[in-house]
């Protein structure tokens, strides 16, 4: 089967630095994206890697190895507005996405 | 600049009943899914179109049928609704021009069946 695994709770203080973890294991893999959804909203796209290395937009950065079937969020200089839910998705191959079950981040003052 | 709408936003149904969830984009994406979100397991897949006229399965497929008549539009149609399918909607288009295929949700249907 399919299935992507990422911590279901990662709590963190303001100002500091968060990584959230994803492993992959899928049929075919075309690129990771990171999602990032607050209570009763829409998810909103936040990066992609299709290549490995680093991808980095403004306080988030994303990153990929395609060899250990492994991505990270970063996400620096927390703020509250950035407690939410946060999810890995792997493009499977002509448009098929399939998502991890999502890491809730708490950012405590 | 609408996006991503669905319509309704809230719905109840009794078991058994049959009723169509409505997607509509305005951004000219060639790509459309649905998905279902249920607590603790992410956004599943249900059916995905990559064109008008073009529709396949997802993961989670049963019970759901799909049609792409529009670029536009991309209605969801629950046959015989079941409280198993209770659940949260969501539908997302793509550009398929766009390397990074960046999807842009809609604000979900909260689906409650009784």
């Amino acid at each position: 089967g399919q299935s992507l695994e990422q911590p279901s709770e990662v709590t963190a203080v303001e100002g500091a630095i968060v990584q959230i973890n994803c492993t992959y294991q899928t049929s075919g893999f075309y690129g990771l994206s990171w999602y990032q959804q607050h209570d009763g909203g829409a998810p909103t796209f936040l990066s992609y890697n299709a290549l490995d290395g680093l991808e980095e937009t403004g306080r988030f950065s994303s990153f990929l190895s395609r060899s250990d079937s492994y991505g990270y969020l970063l996400l620096q200089e927390l703020q509250m507005k950035d407690s939410a839910s946060y999810f890995c998705a792997v493009n499977t191959g002509g448009f098929k996405t399939i998502f991890g079950a999502g890491t809730r981040l708490f950012v405590k003052a | 600049n609408a996006g991503v709408t669905q319509t309704p936003k809230f719905q109840v149904l009794k078991t058994g009943q049959s009723m169509t969830l409505q997607c509509a984009q305005d951004m000219n994406h060639e790509y459309m899914s649905w998905y279902r979100q249920d607590p603790g397991m992410g956004l599943r897949l249900i059916h995905y179109s990559v064109g008008a006229g073009i529709t396949d399965q997802g993961e989670v497929p049963n019970g759901y049928n799909v049609s792409r008549s529009t670029t536009e539009d991309f209605p969801l149609r629950l046959l015989s609704a079941a409280p198993s399918q209770t659940s949260v909607y969501f539908c997302a288009s793509s550009d398929r021009g766009q390397s990074n295929q960046p999807q842009h949700f809609g604000d979900g249907t909260r689906l409650s069946i009784l």
